[in-house]
């Protein structure tokens, strides 16, 4: 099965500071690599995805994803955090599912990010 | 917002007893997910369904039931909840369901479900 990890429970940073929230991989073949956000009491957003291509994927309010296959890593960056920034974040990996030809996303356990003045 | 409806939004009930959450898709997605968010399981994946067929199922106690229907809406059903099934559940949404779906999935704003 794939699994995606987030070594950190939480991450602060002062506003204006890069940012950067980190995910690894356990996949077998090509990965299919997510990032979501979750602000409180909210269903979970899309970010951004990596399915194939270029390493640096680019997504919603300024975000960027770095996929790194000797590493296998998906990190999450952005250049100058905000405080509305503040939030939980989800790296996930899409999981097929022989039986019954369905998918799934496997979540990591997420990394609450916290910007302040 | 994500187009996914979710009802309740929040739901109060007792040991024993039994609930049904429901949950619209967006327009034109065939497929939906339902997910359990709990602090100490975070999201676990219980449930896919696609165009009306169970697609791939997970962590999904025996207690716990779902279906589509043919307007593509989908219930989750709990009976003979416990104290531990206090949680978020979330149901999500896609275009396709199958194994090359490379797509994102679109998720509602989650019913919060309180056993007492």
């Amino acid at each position: 099965a794939q699994s995606v990890a987030q070594p950190e429970d939480q991450v602060n940073v002062a506003e204006g500071n890069p940012l950067t929230v980190k995910c690894t991989y356990s996949v077998s073949g090509n990965p299919y690599l997510f990032w979501y956000v979750q602000y409180p009491n909210r269903g979970l957003q899309f970010l951004l995805k990596y399915i194939t291509g270029d390493n640096l994927v680019k997504g919603s309010y300024g975000f960027e994803a770095e996929f790194n296959k000797s590493q296998t890593s998906f990190h999450l960056k952005k250049p100058s955090a905000l405080v509305s920034d503040s939030a939980s974040y989800f790296c996930a990996v899409r999981d097929y599912i022989l039986t019954g030809g369905g998918n799934k996303l496997t979540f990591g356990t997420g990394t609450q990010l916290k910007v302040e003045l | 917002d994500s187009g996914v409806t979710q009802t309740p939004k929040h739901l109060i009930t007792a040991t024993g007893q039994r609930v049904t959450l429901r949950c619209s898709p967006r327009s034109g997605d065939l497929s939906v997910y339902w997910y359990q968010q709990s602090l100490d399981q975070g999201l676990q994946f219980l449930i896919q369904y696609y165009n009306g067929e169970e697609r791939a199922k997970g962590n999904i106690l025996e207690r716990f039931s779902a279906q589509q229907f043919p307007d593509l809406h989908s219930e989750l059903n709990l009976s003979s909840l416990e104290l531990g099934d206090s949680a978020l559940y979330f149901c999500a949404s896609s275009k396709s369901g199958g194994g090359l779906n490379t797509g994102e999935l679109f998720f509602g704003e989650g019913s919060r479900l309180t056993v007492l």
